[in-house]
C-alpha cells in the first residue's frame, strides 16, 4: 500500500524558515517524480514544486522560486521542502504527492497534509 | 500560466440528482491533460478522473469526465450522500494549475 507520512509543519514568524518531510513507503520511491501542493485556508489547491526521480531536476511555482527548495533522499525514501523567507501568504496546508507514473503530473497518492502557519 | 475557471461556484442538489460541473481553460489543454479531484473537509484530495475522461482506480462509474481543448465537464450521474464535497479540476499540459473548486452541497 502506498503511504506518505508528512511531518514538520507548525507556526513560524514572517521571514523564518521551516523544513517539511514526507516519508514514503509501499512503492519504489526512486522511480517517481514527487511534488508538493498547498492549499491556503478556504482557497483552492496550488502546485508548489516538483523533483524528478533522481533529484537532478527541480521545478517551482513562481510564488516560491528563490525561497523554497525541494530535495529528496532516495536512500531514506524521503522528500523534503525547505521553506525560507516565509510570508503570511505561505500559510497553508502542504501536501506531498506522488505521480501516477513518473512525469505525469497528476496525483493519485497524497500525504495527509501538514499545516504551516506564518504569523507573528 | 493556464488559468482554470470552474462553474458554478456552488451547486445545491439532492441525492439521486445529476451534477454537471464545468471547467474552462484560458488556453487549450494539450492532449487533454486534465484531471478532476474530490476533496472533503480535513482530507487530502482524491483523484477521480485523469486525461479528461479516464476514471482513476476504484472510482465508481457514476463519475464521468468529458471535454477537450478549453472546455471540460465532470458529471456525477446520480448523487450519493458521500458525493457532497468540493471538486477541483487541474491541468498538467503546462506547469500544473488548479481551478478554484465547485462545492456540491445538499439541498
Amino acid at each position: 500500500e502506498v503511504q506518505m507520512l508528512q511531518s514538520g509543519g507548525g507556526l513560524v514568524q514572517p521571514g523564518g524558515s521551516l523544513r517539511l518531510s514526507c516519508a514514503a513507503s509501499g512503492f519504489k520511491f526512486s522511480s517517481y517524480v514527487m511534488s508538493w501542493v498547498r492549499q491556503a485556508p478556504g482557497k483552492g489547491l496550488e502546485w508548489v514544486s516538483a523533483i524528478t526521480n533522481s533529484g537532478r531536476n527541480t521545478y517551482y511555482a513562481d510564488s516560491v522560486t528563490g525561497r523554497f527548495t525541494i530535495s529528496r533522499d532516495n536512500s531514506k525514501n524521503t522528500l523534503y521542502l525547505q521553506m525560507n523567507s516565509l510570508r503570511a501568504e505561505d500559510t497553508a496546508i502542504y501536501y506531498c504527492a506522488r505521480d501516477a507514473s513518473s512525469g505525469s503530473y497528476y496525483w493519485p497518492y497524497w500525504g495527509q497534509g501538514v499545516l504551516v502557519t506564518v504569523s507573528s | 500560466e493556464i488559468v482554470l475557471t470552474q462553474s458554478p461556484g456552488t451547486l445545491c442538489l439532492s441525492p439521486g440528482e445529476r451534477a454537471t460541473l464545468s471547467c474552462r481553460a484560458s488556453q487549450s489543454v494539450n492532449s487533454n491533460y486534465l484531471a478532476w479531484y474530490q476533496q472533503k473537509p480535513g482530507q487530502a484530495p482524491r483523484l477521480l478522473i485523469y486525461a479528461a475522461s479516464s476514471r482513476a482506480t476504484g472510482i465508481p462509474d457514476r463519475f464521468s469526465g468529458s471535454g477537450s481543448g478549453t472546455d471540460f465537464t465532470l458529471t456525477i450521474s446520480r448523487l450519493e450522500p458521500e458525493d457532497f464535497a468540493v471538486y477541483s479540476c487541474q491541468q498538467y499540459s503546462a506547469s500544473p494549475t488548479f481551478g478554484q473548486g465547485t462545492k456540491v452541497e445538499m439541498k
